[in-house]
């Protein structure tokens, strides 16, 4: 059973610093890994998506990596903003099964005018 | 292009009663799935439609069930609701080439569910 777990669970960081949220997997036979945000009591956002064959995706201040060997996947936020604050959650699809989303537990990301 | 829509956004029930939650999918999507999400957890997976067929199903007892429609919108009923059924219920579709959900998913609000 693919187990996803995200390191920190919570961040509080000053505005304007850079900072890099953590996601392992342990069954590396991934078909996508996805990046989501989450405020709260509300629905998801998609961030960014990498495919297995990919090594990093980049949408403006985000960067996502992915090591499929080792099961390690990075977010990495670039001049953080009190906007970014919510929580961020990852979740790998596998290739085989349903290709349904397995979630880690989140990490709650606070920004600091 | 419209997202995912769910309703309602807001629901209390009563231990023993049925509830049926509603999902429009994203234009073009042929994929449905159906996420439960306790408070302070990640979203667990209930079950998972593709061309009107269940495809995949989670770790959830046979009182939730679902259904997707032609137009691939889509329904979770649960029946004989219990206290630990109060979660978050969140409805995504996909673009499915295959059964493959190459183009990531695209998640609805949410249902939020109270059960008394």
């Amino acid at each position: 059973k693919q187990e996803v777990t995200q390191i920190p669970a919570a961040l509080s960081v000053p505005e304007g610093e850079n900072l890099v949220l953590n996601c392992s997997f342990t069954d590396s036979a991934i078909y996508n890994l996805q990046w989501f945000r989450q405020d709260p009591g509300k629905g998801l956002t998609s961030l960014l998506l990498i495919q297995s064959s990919q090594r990093e995706q980049t949408s403006g201040r985000l960067n996502a990596s992915l090591d499929k060997s080792s099961g390690r996947s990075t977010l990495y936020i670039a001049a953080s903003q009190p906007g970014d604050s919510a929580t961020y959650l990852c979740a790998v699809t596998l290739r085989t099964g349903a290709n349904n989303l397995f979630f880690g537990t989140g990490t709650r990301l606070t920004v600091i005018p | 292009e419209t997202g995912v829509t769910q309703s309602p956004t807001h629901l209390i029930k009563t231990r023993g009663q049925q509830v049926t939650l509603r999902c429009s999918s994203q234009s073009g999507h042929n994929t449905v799935s159906w996420y439960q999400q306790a408070l302070g957890q990640g979203p667990q997976f209930i079950f998972q439609y593709y061309r009107e067929e269940e495809n995949g199903r989670g770790n959830f007892p046979p009182r939730f069930s679902g259904l997707q429609f032609p137009n691939y919108s889509s329904e979770l009923n649960v029946n004989a609701l219990e206290l630990d059924d109060s979660a978050l219920y969140l409805c995504a579709s996909s673009l499915s080439p295959g059964g493959f959900t190459y183009y990531g998913y695209t998640f609805g609000s949410g249902t939020r569910l109270t059960v008394v």
